[in-house]
């Protein structure tokens, strides 16, 4: 079947906007995870979910990151008042339960602060 | 695609040599381990994993070796390839779902 996709591959967009970040889990993927990738850096937890319900949104920056899975598929991950240190890939992984398990990784959102 | 990590510590391997990538991981609880490759502009992709209960496990040309001792994992590349090169991740997870990952190798396959 199909990976995880991530949807835009690419968003550039100017200091103070808000933004959202789309992810599509391999079917039938409980467990959906968000994680931040600097340059140089390894994938940085930001949000786990388990089905509907963030599980453990302890990596988050701050509270103008917010994530949403309404329907325990697709997630949402959005960005209010976006800051130019926000610019990131942010990835999005799925796995099956019980952890720990495999994640399959989606190819990222490049997402460029002006 | 962009380049991942710019500034990554590098390993430059001859084609057809073996490869061998070493990670540090931080907990001594951390009871599963993976190994990921990412390619510029791409996610990481599974290659191997291994749990605390063992010191070695092998895929297709490739083999991961965990000593709990010192806390350190490594991969080994058998007869690497030009497709070999990518960056290379070690992750750990202490037995949920919250995966610790490490700064990545970038390896590079010289023809």
């Amino acid at each position: 079947g199909a990976g995880v996709s991530q949807t835009p591959s690419n968003k550039v967009t100017e200091k103070g906007k808000y933004v959202e970040l789309r992810c599509d889990p391999i079917s039938g993927h409980t467990a959906l995870y968000w994680y931040r990738q600097s340059l140089g850096q390894g994938p940085e937890f930001l949000i786990y979910f388990q089905g509907t319900g963030a599980a453990d949104d302890s990596g988050l920056p701050n509270d103008r990151f917010f994530a949403v899975r309404p329907e325990g598929s697709v997630s949402t991950l959005k960005i209010q008042r976006t800051e130019r240190g926000d610019s990131a890939v942010y990835l999005c992984a799925s796995s099956l339960l019980p952890p720990p398990r495999e994640q399959f990784f989606g190819p990222g959102t490049r997402l460029t602060v002006l | 695609g962009e380049s991942v990590g710019l500034h990554l510590p590098t390993l430059s391997v001859q084609e057809g040599d073996n490869s061998i990538i070493n990670c540090a991981y931080s907990n001594s609880a951390s009871d599963y381990f993976i190994w990921y490759k990412q390619e510029s502009g791409k996610g990481p992709q599974f290659i191997i994993d291994i749990r605390s209960n063992m010191d070695k496990r092998q895929g297709q040309r490739v083999t991961v070796l965990l000593n709990k001792t010192v806390k350190h994992l490594s991969l080994q590349i058998a007869a690497t390839q030009p497709g070999d090169s990518a960056v290379y991740f070690c992750a750990e997870n202490i037995g949920t779902y919250k995966y610790i990952f490490g700064t990545g190798t970038r390896l590079k396959v010289l023809a």
